[in-house]
């Protein structure tokens, strides 16, 4: 049974700082994905890393993929409020749905 | 990519009641993904709906308490029946797209439909 662990579940940080969101998962896979969810909405796609080695960047968060260490990160450069959400990953083996994190809630203060 | 249209976006119910919640895809896909997410947890999947098949149900769901039909490549409903206040979640509707086959690259979801059971 595949498992995704996320790791911190819980970040509080102030404006300006870095900081990384891990997601380890217990099944090889070369799919895995990063959302956003803010209060009372739906999710919100970041980024699909599909092989080893990936990196993706999209303004003030960069993803990466380790498939030989089943890890991914999601790194926050100087962080701003608006990035205050809930971040999950989630893990696809063989295209039949998703086994999701259980979210890392980030609060942003100024 | 997918776009995906739920109904009712929101709704409650009363307990003992059932409710009918509609996902249409803007495009033709083989598997459409039922998901459940409770107050201040994660997702979880709930069952896969294929066109022409029964849906494949996950560990600790049934078919008798969500029953799902998928009459075609562009739409799927899930029931949630005889509804306790322990239903009282998000329940959201995704495709998977882009690349072919198992090698699909990218995982869409509609906006959810929030249910609260009194």
């Amino acid at each position: 049974e595949l498992k995704v662990e996320q790791n911190p579940l819980f970040l509080s940080m102030q404006e300006g700082k870095n900081y990384t969101i891990y997601c380890n998962y217990s099944t090889t896979s070369d799919r895995l994905y990063w959302y956003r969810q803010d209060p009372g909405k739906s999710l919100e796609s970041l980024f699909v890393l599909l092989s080893n080695g990936a990196v993706k960047q999209e303004g003030r968060l960069m993803a990466s993929l380790d498939t030989k260490a089943r890890l991914s990160t999601l790194h926050i450069t100087a962080a701003v409020h608006d990035l205050s959400a809930t971040y999950f990953c989630a893990v696809d083996i063989s295209a039949d749905g998703l086994t999701f994190g259980k979210g890392t809630h980030l609060i942003i203060q100024p | 990519s997918a776009v995906i249209s739920q109904k009712p976006s929101r709704d409650i119910c009363q307990r003992g009641t059932s409710l009918t919640i509609q996902c249409q895809v803007d495009s033709q896909v083989t598997m459409m993904f039922w998901y459940r997410q409770q107050p201040g947890q994660s997702l979880t999947l709930i069952a896969t709906a294929n066109q022409g098949s029964e849906a494949t149900y996950e560990s600790g769901f049934v078919i008798d308490k969500f029953p799902i039909s998928r009459p075609n490549l562009t739409f799927s409903t899930l029931t949630v029946s005889n509804m306790s206040p322990e239903d009282s979640s998000i329940y959201l509707c995704s495709v998977e797209a882009g690349g072919t086959g198992r090698f699909r690259t990218e995982a869409f979801f509609g906006q959810g439909t929030r249910l609260t059971v009194v």
